[in-house]
Order: structure tokens, then sequence, then C-alpha cells
């Protein structure tokens, strides 16, 4: 089976800088995404990690260690629209089977 | 390029009865994976369509299927219609021989059974 753990809410304040966690336990592991959902809308991808290591884009960076099953997303110079759920997947192979966390509330306060 | 589409946005259907909803890929992707988002259960996945076939599949009961015609577009049934198949239904489209995990969703379908 697979499971996917992370947090279910986090609150911090504008400007500063958020972590939030994943762990996973699938039983084949190609890759973690990181998506964005806002209230009322759709999940939107925010980024991919297939190798060990970290991978930036703009305020957002994702990491990931395949050894300890694990991964975060982190998110600097928080925003006020920054205010989502934040979800993390996995996919066991080249497909379009993504298996996603329960997914993490990030509130951001002035 | 144009966005997911699905159809229809907002559903209400009685138990017993059954449904199809519809998605429209972004042009040019040939995989449509569908989702069910619920505030208990969150975001699971239902099944892949790959160039007409199902490639993936969810633990859903035979109830939900799913096809993809030529054009890549997408239709889902859910038949004999339960209480807790009320959900935000979501269709997702990638370019699978790219990033397949890099998947451009729909604004879903809100589906209520009453």
């Amino acid at each position: 089976g697979q499971s996917l753990e992370q947090p279910s809410e986090v609150t911090a304040v504008e400007g500063a800088i958020v972590q939030i966690n994943c762990t996973y336990q699938t039983s084949g592991f190609y890759g973690l995404s990181w998506y964005q959902q806002h209230d009322g809308g759709a999940p939107t991808f925010l980024s991919y990690n297939a190798l060990d290591g970290l991978e930036e884009t703009g305020r957002f960076s994702s990491f990931l260690s395949r050894s300890d099953s694990y991964g975060y997303l982190l998110l600097q110079e928080l925003q006020m629209k920054d205010s989502a759920s934040y979800f993390c997947a996995v996919s066991s192979g080249n497909t379009g089977k993504l298996i996603f966390g329960q997914g993490t509330t990030l509130q951001v306060k002035p | 390029k144009a966005g997911v589409t699905q159809t229809p946005r907002y559903l209400i259907k009685t138990r017993g009865q059954q449904v199809t909803l519809s998605c429209s890929p972004i042009s040019g992707h040939r995989s449509v994976s569908w989702y069910q988002q619920t505030p208990g259960q969150g975001l699971q996945f239902l099944f892949e369509y790959f160039s007409e076939t199902q490639r993936n599949k969810g633990n859903f009961p035979g109830r939900f299927s799913g096809r993809q015609f030529s054009n890549s577009r997408s239709e889902m049934n859910v038949s004999t219609l339960e209480l807790g198949d009320s959900a935000l239904y979501l269709c997702a489209s990638s370019a699978t021989d790219i990033s397949p995990s890099e998947q451009y969703f729909g604004p879903g379908t809100r589906l209520t059974v009453t």
C-alpha cells in the first residue's frame, strides 16, 4: 500500500519562511510532487522531485531524500495569497497516477 | 493554450441514478487522470487513461468507470449512485512522456447525491 503523512495545519506570518514536511511509505517510488489548492479552486502544480536534493522555483523550493522517504516544501517570503492547502503526492511510475497526502492548510497572518 | 475543462460544473442526482462527467484535456496531452475529492478522504485517485486505454486504476468499486476517446477527451461514469459519492470530481491532464507528475487540473464537477 501507499501512505503519505503531512501536518494538517501550519500558521505563519507574512514575510516568514515555512516548511511543510511529507513522509511517505510506498510499494514503489518514482517521484514526489507538490500541489497548491486555494479554497474553491483546483490543485495547481508547484514542483516535482525525482532525485535527492533541492529544487528551487522562485519563492518555493522542494526537497527530497529517497533514503529517508521524506520530502518538504519550503515557502519563503510568505504572502497572504499563499494561504491555501498544500498537498504532497507520490508517483510510483512514469504515469499519471498520483497518490496524494491529506493536505496541509497554511494560514498566513499579517 | 486552453486549460482543462470539465462539464458539468455542478450536478444534483438522487440515489440509484447514474451520472456521466466529461473532461477535455489540454491540447496535446494524452494522459487524463480522475480524482475524487472529499473533506474526509482528501484527493483519491480513480483512474488514468492514456491513448484510449485505462493504464491505472484506484481502489474504487466497479460502479466507477471511465473511457477516453481518440481526441483524448475523457468521460467517467458512476452508476447506482450512493450518498457517499457526493464529492468534487477532478480530472487532470499531463504530457505523460515528458512529466506525468506535472498535472493540470480542471475546475471539477461538484456532484451532490440526495
